[in-house]
């Protein structure tokens, strides 16, 4: 089974500021996906950024990218120039290419993100 | 281009009670999943609808039970409520394409079962 792990229940960032919000998992599957999602207060699921593990580099969306270490199994996301629109709690995901994990995103616990003006 | 939309947005049932949520897929989207979502925590995965069939699911007992359309909208049936039951119901749909599924969500059901 994979598990997914936030292990920063909080964090904080003043506006304009750069924070890093780290995620590991364990699978023992050799190719998957990663996400991470942003769901701010009205709940709904956005996606932030995705990262296929079979690519070495690494995914960037604007102020959005991620230090994907495979062998480390470690996805982190650093949030560049920080707005206060990026407050919201942040869930890193995975999900299997194949086999029995296929099609079923696995969340971590989630990180709330409050961005300070 | 229509995201993912769900019905209704709040629902309150008593316990014992049958409930049923809605969902209707992006544009082009053909595969619809379902997710139970506790205060606090991170969504679970209850399963997956594809040609109108469960693909996949979830650790939830079979009084969670689902189906999908035709025109690849989706419903999940939840039976003989219990006071647990009470979540946000998130969907997702995305392309079966083979090897990759990028999940995009929907507003969300909130239940409360009393």
């Amino acid at each position: 089974a994979q598990t997914v792990t936030q292990s920063q229940p909080e964090m904080s960032v003043q506006e304009a500021e750069t924070v890093t919000l780290s995620c590991t998992y364990d699978t023992s599957e050799s190719d998957y996906y990663l996400f991470w999602y942003k769901q701010p207060p009205s709940r709904q699921m956005i996606l932030v950024i995705r990262q296929e593990a079979y690519k070495q580099q690494n995914a960037t969306e604007n102020r959005f990218s991620v230090n994907f270490q495979k062998a480390a199994k470690s996805f982190s996301l650093k949030i560049s120039d920080s707005q206060l629109g990026d407050a919201a709690m942040y869930f890193c995901a995975f999900i299997g290419a194949g086999g029995t994990s296929y099609g079923k995103l696995t969340f971590g616990q989630g990180t709330i993100l409050t961005v300070h003006p | 281009d229509a995201g993912v939309t769900q019905s209704p947005t709040h629902l309150i049932k008593t316990r014992g009670q049958q409930v049923t949520l809605r969902c209707s897929p992006k544009s082009g989207h053909d595969t619809v999943s379902w997710y139970q979502q506790a205060l606090g925590q991170g969504p679970q995965f209850i399963f997956q609808y594809y040609e109108e069939e469960e693909r996949q699911r979830g650790n939830f007992p079979d009084r969670f039970s689902g189906h999908q359309f035709p025109n690849y909208s989706s419903e999940l049936n939840v039976n003989a409520l219990l006071l647990g039951d009470s979540a946000l119901y998130l969907c997702a749909s995305s392309l079966w394409q083979g090897f990759q599924e990028t999940q995009y969500f929907g507003p969300g059901t909130r239940l409360l079962v009393l």
